[in-house]
């Protein structure tokens, strides 16, 4: 059984870079799939962030692209996202998944965490 | 690019079909048969109920059923049920490599 689970700060303050990263277990990384993340801001709907293929080739969502970075650490079996330059429209409920077979099947998800963008 | 087009709210009484609708283009929906839909309740984290238009993960309900046509996909919920309420989302793989969301339907039962 995947398990996914984020961690990193839950208070980010504008301007700065919001890194989170996600522990996989159950699953090597190395071995397939797609790997990504997706945001919630509260109250509102789905948005993708980016994904990134066990090659290490990446995709992100054109209107995040300029501030998306997503990477992988197989030794450590977890993978990453930083978003710089930050604001309040920042601030959402993120969650890490796994891409299975194609890269819009999120058949994993992490139980969400919760950022705030705030000074 | 531009979000998915799904209705806000569907209802239905229990043991009736509802059928939610999303609206893309030809370069998305259209285009592949890599539309997934997701069903999402209060405080939890989305579940992946239909993937590549018609398929359904291992132990989700027979009762649940996705299709398509031309630049529009369906999620069919039949037999509607109590624990079906929770919001559902549509997404779909684009030509530009990239997975666009819908807005997101509220299902009701009555």
């Amino acid at each position: 059984q995947v398990q996914l689970q984020e961690s990193g700060p839950g208070l980010v303050k504008p301007s700065e870079t919001l890194s989170l990263t996600c522990g996989a277990s159950g699953y090597a990384i190395s071995s397939g799939y797609y790997w990504g993340w997706i945001r919630q801001p509260p109250g509102k709907g789905l948005e993708w962030i980016g994904t990134i293929y066990n090659s290490g080739s990446t995709y992100y969502n054109p209107s995040l692209k300029s501030r998306v970075t997503i990477s992988l650490d197989t030794s450590k079996t977890q993978f990453s996202l930083k978003l710089s330059s930050v604001t309040v429209a920042d601030t959402a409920i993120y969650y890490c998944t796994r891409g299975r077979t194609t890269m819009v099947t999120f058949d994993y998800w992490g139980q969400g965490t919760l950022v705030t963008v705030s000074s | 690019q531009s979000a998915l087009t799904q209705p806000a709210s569907v209802s239905g009484s229990p043991g009736q079909s509802i059928t939610i609708s999303c609206t893309g283009t030809s370069s998305d929906v259209g285009f592949y048969d890599y539309v997934s839909w997701y069903q999402q309740h209060p405080g939890k984290a989305p579940k992946l109920m239909i993937y590549e238009v018609t398929n359904r993960p291992s132990g989700v309900s027979n009762r649940f059923s996705g299709s398509k046509s031309a630049n529009t996909a369906s999620l069919t919920i039949s037999g509607l049920q109590a624990e079906d309420e929770a919001d559902y989302y549509c997404s779909s793989y684009t030509t530009s490599y990239t997975v666009v969301f819908g807005g997101g339907t509220y299902v009701t039962v009555l």
